[in-house]
């Protein structure tokens, strides 16, 4: 098994609907991250998590939410999609000694 | 704060061919550097890493990086590329030490290795 889990891989959705994406990890960590990417933009951080009870918003945090619901576990929602929020969206975590990513979840909203 | 700027989008080379990859840092702490590769529909992939000692890093795949403090760079480079380098290679910065513990990427670059 992945050692951090990204589900759905990919998922086409319309405008306005509310859509959760779902990230699971297995390294123990306490730090979780979700990052979105855009073709000539690199990865830019949504959201963070240093534990369960300890949420910050990153860089693009607009028209997005996200769940801590344990210390494996850590989702992101669009509670009303817009087309500008189509990417490609990593879930990681972290400890001393780097950064374990996600395969990513390819999201369109049409 | 940090950023993290690479410094060419795209770098199209032939097979065989040596290679480098520019990355620039600023920083107001001292900073931990990373290289990370995507190849075509898949995840980031660690390639290197410099935490401290030796400025000269070697990763996988035949990638080495040199870490250079007074010009805060980071290049990447290969001696010689094979088609399947072909990839998005991102440069990253993580703050040493303190609760800031953030990993901030460039912007990517594509190498493309033609035959």
């Amino acid at each position: 098994d992945a050692d951090v889990t990204q589900t759905p891989r990919n998922r086409i959705t319309k405008t306005g609907k509310r859509i959760m994406l779902e990230c699971s990890q297995t390294k123990g960590h306490d730090r979780m991250y979700w990052y979105r990417q855009d073709p000539g933009l690199g990865l830019r951080l949504i959201y963070y998590s240093f534990d369960v009870k300890d949420i910050n918003k990153g860089e693009i945090s607009d028209g997005y939410s996200v769940s801590r619901q344990a210390q494996a576990k850590f989702s992101l929602s669009l509670e009303s999609a817009i087309p500008n929020q189509t990417a490609l969206y990593f879930c990681a975590t972290s400890d001393r000694a780097g950064y374990t990513f996600g395969s990513g979840t390819r999201l369109t909203v049409v | 704060a940090q950023s993290v700027t690479q410094l060419d989008s795209q770098v199209p080379v032939f097979e065989e061919a040596p290679v480098e990859l520019r990355c620039n840092y600023s920083s107001s702490v001292s900073v931990y550097l990373f290289w990370y590769v995507q190849y075509p529909n898949q995840g980031l992939q660690l390639l290197l890493k410099y935490l401290s000692g030796s400025t000269l890093v070697k990763g996988i795949n035949g990638f080495e990086a040199e870490f250079n403090k007074s010009q805060t760079s980071f290049h990447l480079r290969k001696p010689s590329v094979h088609i399947s380098d072909t990839a998005e290679y991102f440069c990253a910065a993580l703050p040493r030490g303190g609760s800031n513990y953030k990993l901030t990427f460039g912007k990517g670059t594509l190498l493309t290795v033609n035959p």
